[in-house]
Protein backbone atom coordinates (compact mmCIF):
# COMPACT_ATOMS: atom_id res chain seq x y z
CA UNK A 1 0.00 0.00 0.00
CA UNK A 2 1.33 3.56 -0.88
CA UNK A 3 1.73 5.94 2.22
CA UNK A 4 2.57 9.96 1.90
CA UNK A 5 4.48 10.99 5.31
CA UNK A 6 4.05 14.78 6.41
CA UNK A 7 5.83 15.65 9.03
CA UNK A 8 5.26 19.31 9.72
CA UNK A 9 1.91 20.24 10.87
CA UNK A 10 2.61 23.53 10.97
CA UNK A 11 5.16 26.50 9.27
CA UNK A 12 5.64 29.96 10.08
CA UNK A 13 8.05 31.62 7.51
CA UNK A 14 8.58 35.56 7.29
CA UNK A 15 7.59 37.55 3.86
CA UNK A 16 10.47 37.29 0.94
CA UNK A 17 11.94 34.35 1.99
CA UNK A 18 12.45 30.60 1.24
CA UNK A 19 10.63 27.89 3.11
CA UNK A 20 10.59 23.98 2.25
CA UNK A 21 7.82 21.56 3.42
CA UNK A 22 8.78 17.95 3.83
CA UNK A 23 7.09 15.34 2.05
CA UNK A 24 8.31 11.35 2.15
CA UNK A 25 6.85 8.39 0.14
CA UNK A 26 6.37 4.90 0.59
CA UNK A 27 5.58 2.57 -2.39
CA UNK A 28 6.74 -0.71 -4.55
CA UNK A 29 5.52 0.33 -7.91
CA UNK A 30 8.14 1.00 -9.86
CA UNK A 31 6.35 4.13 -11.46
CA UNK A 32 4.35 7.09 -9.72
CA UNK A 33 3.98 10.35 -9.50
CA UNK A 34 4.22 12.70 -7.47
CA UNK A 35 1.90 16.03 -6.74
CA UNK A 36 1.89 18.93 -4.41
CA UNK A 37 -1.76 21.00 -3.59
CA UNK A 38 -2.77 23.97 -1.94
CA UNK A 39 -5.95 24.39 -0.44
CA UNK A 40 -6.90 28.01 0.94
CA UNK A 41 -9.05 28.07 3.19
CA UNK A 42 -12.27 28.37 0.89
CA UNK A 43 -11.26 24.24 0.15
CA UNK A 44 -10.40 24.15 -3.39
CA UNK A 45 -7.33 22.06 -4.07
CA UNK A 46 -4.94 23.94 -6.05
CA UNK A 47 -2.30 21.95 -8.14
CA UNK A 48 0.91 23.22 -7.82
CA UNK A 49 3.35 20.92 -9.28
CA UNK A 50 4.55 17.20 -10.78
CA UNK A 51 7.41 14.80 -10.30
CA UNK A 52 7.39 11.83 -12.40
CA UNK A 53 9.30 8.75 -10.87
CA UNK A 54 11.23 8.02 -13.95
CA UNK A 55 12.35 12.10 -14.69
CA UNK A 56 15.64 13.17 -14.46
CA UNK A 57 15.28 16.63 -13.52
CA UNK A 58 14.01 18.21 -10.69
CA UNK A 59 10.23 20.03 -11.79
CA UNK A 60 10.04 24.04 -11.44
CA UNK A 61 6.62 26.26 -11.85
CA UNK A 62 7.40 29.69 -11.01
CA UNK A 63 8.31 29.94 -7.38
CA UNK A 64 7.55 26.52 -6.86
CA UNK A 65 9.93 23.79 -7.34
CA UNK A 66 10.14 19.83 -6.00
CA UNK A 67 13.49 18.84 -4.56
CA UNK A 68 13.14 14.90 -5.82
CA UNK A 69 15.43 12.68 -3.99
CA UNK A 70 14.27 8.92 -5.25
CA UNK A 71 16.82 7.49 -3.12
CA UNK A 72 15.53 8.59 0.35
CA UNK A 73 11.82 8.69 -0.75
CA UNK A 74 11.33 12.19 -0.23
CA UNK A 75 9.94 14.87 -2.47
CA UNK A 76 9.88 18.40 -0.64
CA UNK A 77 8.43 21.58 -1.68
CA UNK A 78 10.49 24.42 -2.04
CA UNK A 79 8.59 27.75 -2.17
CA UNK A 80 11.17 30.91 -3.05
CA UNK A 81 10.09 34.61 -2.05
CA UNK A 82 7.04 33.70 0.24
CA UNK A 83 3.89 35.80 -0.39
CA UNK A 84 1.25 36.43 2.24
CA UNK A 85 -1.00 34.64 -0.47
CA UNK A 86 1.16 31.95 0.08
CA UNK A 87 -0.47 31.23 3.32
CA UNK A 88 -2.92 27.61 3.28
CA UNK A 89 -2.16 24.23 3.73
CA UNK A 90 -0.15 22.22 1.34
CA UNK A 91 -0.61 18.60 0.79
CA UNK A 92 2.15 16.11 -0.74
CA UNK A 93 0.01 13.48 -2.93
CA UNK A 94 1.57 10.45 -5.25
CA UNK A 95 -0.80 8.94 -8.09
CA UNK A 96 -0.83 5.22 -8.00
CA UNK A 97 0.72 3.75 -10.64
CA UNK A 98 -0.23 1.67 -13.76
CA UNK A 99 -0.83 -1.87 -12.15
CA UNK A 100 -3.14 -0.34 -9.68
CA UNK A 101 -5.33 -0.32 -12.50
CA UNK A 102 -6.73 2.94 -10.63
CA UNK A 103 -4.75 5.95 -10.77
CA UNK A 104 -6.19 7.48 -7.49
CA UNK A 105 -4.09 9.95 -5.25
CA UNK A 106 -2.77 9.12 -1.95
CA UNK A 107 -2.94 12.43 0.28
CA UNK A 108 -0.56 13.25 3.18
CA UNK A 109 -2.36 14.97 6.11
CA UNK A 110 -0.58 18.25 5.00
CA UNK A 111 1.47 21.12 6.12
CA UNK A 112 -0.56 24.63 7.23
CA UNK A 113 2.05 26.97 6.61
CA UNK A 114 1.47 30.83 7.51
CA UNK A 115 3.37 33.90 5.62
CA UNK A 116 4.46 36.70 8.28
CA UNK A 117 4.58 39.98 6.83
CA UNK B 1 -11.64 28.03 -19.95
CA UNK B 2 -13.91 26.73 -16.91
CA UNK B 3 -12.90 25.01 -14.00
CA UNK B 4 -14.34 22.07 -12.61
CA UNK B 5 -17.70 23.05 -10.98
CA UNK B 6 -19.63 21.02 -7.80
CA UNK B 7 -22.76 21.96 -6.44
CA UNK B 8 -24.19 22.50 -4.18
CA UNK B 9 -21.46 24.61 -2.89
CA UNK B 10 -23.33 23.87 0.83
CA UNK B 11 -25.89 21.02 2.22
CA UNK B 12 -27.63 19.96 5.34
CA UNK B 13 -29.29 16.62 5.96
CA UNK B 14 -30.21 14.83 8.57
CA UNK B 15 -29.10 11.00 9.72
CA UNK B 16 -30.80 8.70 7.33
CA UNK B 17 -31.35 10.59 4.72
CA UNK B 18 -29.73 10.08 1.15
CA UNK B 19 -27.73 13.57 -1.05
CA UNK B 20 -26.83 13.61 -4.66
CA UNK B 21 -23.69 16.05 -4.91
CA UNK B 22 -23.03 17.02 -8.87
CA UNK B 23 -19.43 17.48 -10.59
CA UNK B 24 -18.76 18.83 -14.25
CA UNK B 25 -15.73 18.13 -15.58
CA UNK B 26 -13.15 20.60 -17.43
CA UNK B 27 -14.76 20.64 -21.02
CA UNK B 28 -12.55 18.13 -22.57
CA UNK B 29 -11.50 15.83 -19.62
CA UNK B 30 -12.82 12.68 -19.70
CA UNK B 31 -12.13 11.33 -16.38
CA UNK B 32 -13.68 12.19 -12.93
CA UNK B 33 -12.87 11.29 -9.17
CA UNK B 34 -14.00 12.09 -6.27
CA UNK B 35 -12.60 12.32 -2.84
CA UNK B 36 -14.14 13.07 0.92
CA UNK B 37 -11.82 15.50 3.27
CA UNK B 38 -12.97 14.95 6.69
CA UNK B 39 -12.13 17.96 8.55
CA UNK B 40 -8.08 18.35 9.46
CA UNK B 41 -7.31 15.08 7.31
CA UNK B 42 -6.17 14.96 3.68
CA UNK B 43 -8.71 13.70 0.72
CA UNK B 44 -9.73 9.95 0.95
CA UNK B 45 -10.11 8.46 -2.71
CA UNK B 46 -13.38 7.58 -2.86
CA UNK B 47 -14.41 6.63 -7.12
CA UNK B 48 -12.83 7.38 -10.04
CA UNK B 49 -14.65 6.71 -13.28
CA UNK B 50 -13.34 7.23 -17.23
CA UNK B 51 -15.72 7.14 -20.38
CA UNK B 52 -18.42 6.23 -18.06
CA UNK B 53 -17.39 3.38 -16.63
CA UNK B 54 -16.10 2.76 -12.85
CA UNK B 55 -12.41 2.37 -12.53
CA UNK B 56 -11.73 2.34 -8.64
CA UNK B 57 -13.07 2.64 -5.67
CA UNK B 58 -11.72 3.49 -1.85
CA UNK B 59 -12.83 1.72 0.79
CA UNK B 60 -16.25 3.19 1.44
CA UNK B 61 -19.12 1.10 2.57
CA UNK B 62 -21.66 0.50 -0.26
CA UNK B 63 -23.66 3.41 0.92
CA UNK B 64 -21.88 5.68 -1.73
CA UNK B 65 -22.19 5.10 -5.38
CA UNK B 66 -21.71 7.10 -8.37
CA UNK B 67 -22.26 7.51 -12.03
CA UNK B 68 -20.87 9.58 -15.15
CA UNK B 69 -22.57 10.61 -17.57
CA UNK B 70 -21.99 10.47 -21.35
CA UNK B 71 -21.20 14.51 -21.39
CA UNK B 72 -18.23 12.98 -18.69
CA UNK B 73 -20.19 15.05 -15.85
CA UNK B 74 -20.56 13.13 -12.46
CA UNK B 75 -22.63 12.34 -9.51
CA UNK B 76 -22.07 10.88 -5.78
CA UNK B 77 -24.78 9.51 -4.07
CA UNK B 78 -24.60 8.67 -0.58
CA UNK B 79 -27.60 6.59 1.20
CA UNK B 80 -28.45 6.21 5.15
CA UNK B 81 -26.25 9.40 5.90
CA UNK B 82 -24.45 8.92 9.20
CA UNK B 83 -22.87 11.58 11.23
CA UNK B 84 -19.47 10.83 10.25
CA UNK B 85 -20.09 11.26 6.59
CA UNK B 86 -20.14 15.01 7.24
CA UNK B 87 -16.95 16.17 5.16
CA UNK B 88 -15.93 18.25 2.08
CA UNK B 89 -16.79 16.39 -0.92
CA UNK B 90 -14.24 17.31 -3.40
CA UNK B 91 -14.92 16.37 -7.19
CA UNK B 92 -11.28 16.24 -9.60
CA UNK B 93 -11.36 15.94 -13.38
CA UNK B 94 -8.00 14.87 -15.52
CA UNK B 95 -8.22 14.34 -19.78
CA UNK B 96 -7.46 10.81 -19.06
CA UNK B 97 -7.21 8.64 -16.19
CA UNK B 98 -3.04 8.97 -15.35
CA UNK B 99 -2.82 12.98 -15.63
CA UNK B 100 -3.09 15.60 -13.61
CA UNK B 101 -6.27 15.83 -11.49
CA UNK B 102 -7.36 19.40 -10.79
CA UNK B 103 -10.11 20.02 -8.65
CA UNK B 104 -13.19 21.47 -8.54
CA UNK B 105 -14.41 23.90 -4.99
CA UNK B 106 -15.99 21.01 -3.24
CA UNK B 107 -19.64 20.57 -1.45
CA UNK B 108 -19.53 20.96 2.19
CA UNK B 109 -21.59 18.03 3.67
CA UNK B 110 -22.56 18.47 7.62
CA UNK B 111 -25.30 14.89 8.59
CA UNK B 112 -27.21 16.15 11.88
Amino acid sequence: AQKITQTQPGMFVQEKEAVTLDCTYDTSDQSYGLFWYKQPSSGEMIFLIYQGSYDEQNATEGRYSLNFQKARKSANLVISASQLGDSAMYFCAMREGQDTGRRALTFGSGTRLQVQP
Amino acid sequence: DAGVTQSPTHLIKTRGQQVTLRCSPISGHKSVSWYQQVLGQGPQFIFQYYEKEERGRGNFPDRFSARQFPNYSSELNVNALLLGDSALYLCASSWVRGETQYFGPGTRLLVL
